[in-house]
């Protein structure tokens, strides 16, 4: 069956720019994650959805990131004002349960560079 | 302090065994210690998870001692294709009850022929 999938691969933007993160879990998964990987770093969590809810917001840097779940299934991770430092691969994962403990499936990522 | 240690690289040979230990204090009491594996330019890949002692699929082993406060990978007879990057993951607990994801730096293992 398909994986996690994410829209789109890579993603340029310029300083001050929105941008809209797109993932596709895998079919009946009902939690969702997102995560951001800096270079050479281990992915930092960002949220995790439940269902259509954001049962853990608490990795969210700040108010410029905010990320919708409307029917329980695609997600989107939208980034207001962006700035150079929010340059990174923006990683979404689902698990069939709404445990952490649940294996993760991880898509491939979003490479999002802000000049 | 939430912290997880790995080592930040190994070199191994074909045929060996590897083990890479992550360190954790102050993990949630109910929940698993999981393993990931990512190669250059993809997600991470579920390899094994544990609660305590010792657990064993097709491809690794797990260990946990009884304090939790570490946990060891183990993978037997490593191949050149087990050369990526490896990730532990816990659920640290905190106060006020709420509990973070957190992985740990990654151990780049690099497997020679």
């Amino acid at each position: 069956g398909a994986g996690v999938s994410q829209t789109p691969s890579n993603k340029v933007t310029e300083k001050g720019k929105y941008v809209e993160l797109r993932c596709d879990p895998i079919s009946g998964h009902t939690a969702l994650y997102w995560y951001r990987q800096s270079l050479g770093q281990g992915p930092e969590f960002l949220i995790y959805f439940q269902g259509t809810g954001a049962a853990d917001d608490s990795g969210l840097p700040n108010d410029r990131f905010f990320a919708v779940r409307p029917e329980g299934s695609v997600s989107t991770l939208k980034i207001q004002r962006t700035e150079r430092g929010d340059s990174a691969v923006y990683l979404c994962a689902s698990s069939l349960n709404d445990r952490y403990y649940n294996e993760q499936f991880f898509g491939p990522g979003t490479r999002l560079t802000v000049l | 302090l939430a912290k997880t240690t790995q080592p930040i690289s190994m070199d191994s040979y074909e045929g060996q065994e590897v083990n890479i230990t992550c360190s954790h204090n102050n993990i949630a009491t109910n929940d698993y210690i999981t393993w990931y594996q990512q190669f250059p330019s993809q997600g991470p890949r579920f390899i094994i998870q544990g609660y305590k002692t010792k657990v064993t699929n097709e491809v690794a082993s797990l260990f946990i001692p009884a304090d939790r406060k570490s946990s060891t990978l183990s993978l037997p007879r490593v191949s050149l294709s087990d050369t990526a990057v490896y990730y532990c993951l816990v659920v640290f607990s905190f106060s006020g009850g709420y509990n973070k994801l957190i992985f740990g730096a990654g151990t780049r293992l690099a497997v020679h022929p």
